[in-house]
């Protein structure tokens, strides 16, 4: 079956430190992955897309990869905040003629003081 | 300020009784979509539309209908509501695939007694 798997437990890490946060994905050739950020109670909002075709991308404190041959995506948010703990989803954009995305069930993020 | 606007935000109805919860971007975006987030499911695709009189059935479409007959408008509609409906309901529009992120509203949690 096709699956979308991001780590059900939260991370929790330390202020200042590199929170690091997977994405995998089976029986899918997504096109493009998107991450979002989701606040309790809040609508996703976009973060970063990268392409099949691209391994990294950057945006401030942000950086995403994707591996498409180990279908995994990793998603690196550096020099952590409080500001940054919410929960963070990863989405498979679907080729096909037409928009179909995908979403995983989201990794909590913890950033202590 | 671009963005998505849905309404109501909280609604408590009854068992069979038809509501609608409505829908509306101002980015002239194409592409709308409306999903369903349950704890532990994350966010699952209901019914999608990729322009006007254009409408697909997402992943989990029973018990909802949707029509489009304006580009920025997309309600959602509960003929006859039922118990497993309850839940947070968010509306997305992007302007095509690969363009970059989806733009969600702000959320409806729907509650059916």
């Amino acid at each position: 079956s096709q699956k979308i798997e991001q780590n059900s437990e939260a991370l929790n890490i330390q202020e200042g430190k590199t929170a690091t946060l997977t994405c995998n994905y089976t029986n899918y050739s997504p096109a493009y992955l998107q991450w979002y950020r989701q606040d309790p109670g809040r609508g996703p909002v976009f973060l970063l897309l990268i392409r099949e075709n691209e391994k990294e991308k950057r945006k401030e404190r942000l950086k995403v990869t994707f591996d498409t041959t180990l279908k995994q995506s990793l998603f690196h948010i550096t020099a952590s905040q409080p500001a940054d703990s919410a929960t963070y989803l990863c989405a498979l954009e679907i080729s096909g003629g037409y928009n179909k995305l995908i979403f995983g069930a989201g990794t909590r993020l913890a950033v202590h003081p | 300020e671009a963005q998505v606007t849905q309404n109501p935000r909280y609604l408590i109805t009854v068992t069979g009784k038809k509501l609608t919860v409505t829908c509306s971007q101002n980015m002239n975006h194409e592409y709308m979509s409306w999903y369903r987030q349950d704890p532990g499911l994350g966010l699952r695709q209901i019914y999608y539309s990729m322009n006007v009189e254009v409408t697909d059935k997402g992943d989990v479409p029973e018990g909802y209908k949707v029509s489009r007959k304006e580009k920025r408008n997309f309600p959602l509609i509960l003929e006859s509501p039922s118990p497993n409906q309850t839940s947070l309901y968010f509306c997305a529009s992007s302007p095509r695939q690969g363009s970059g992120g989806y733009t969600f509203g702000s959320g409806t949690r729907l509650t059916v007694v």
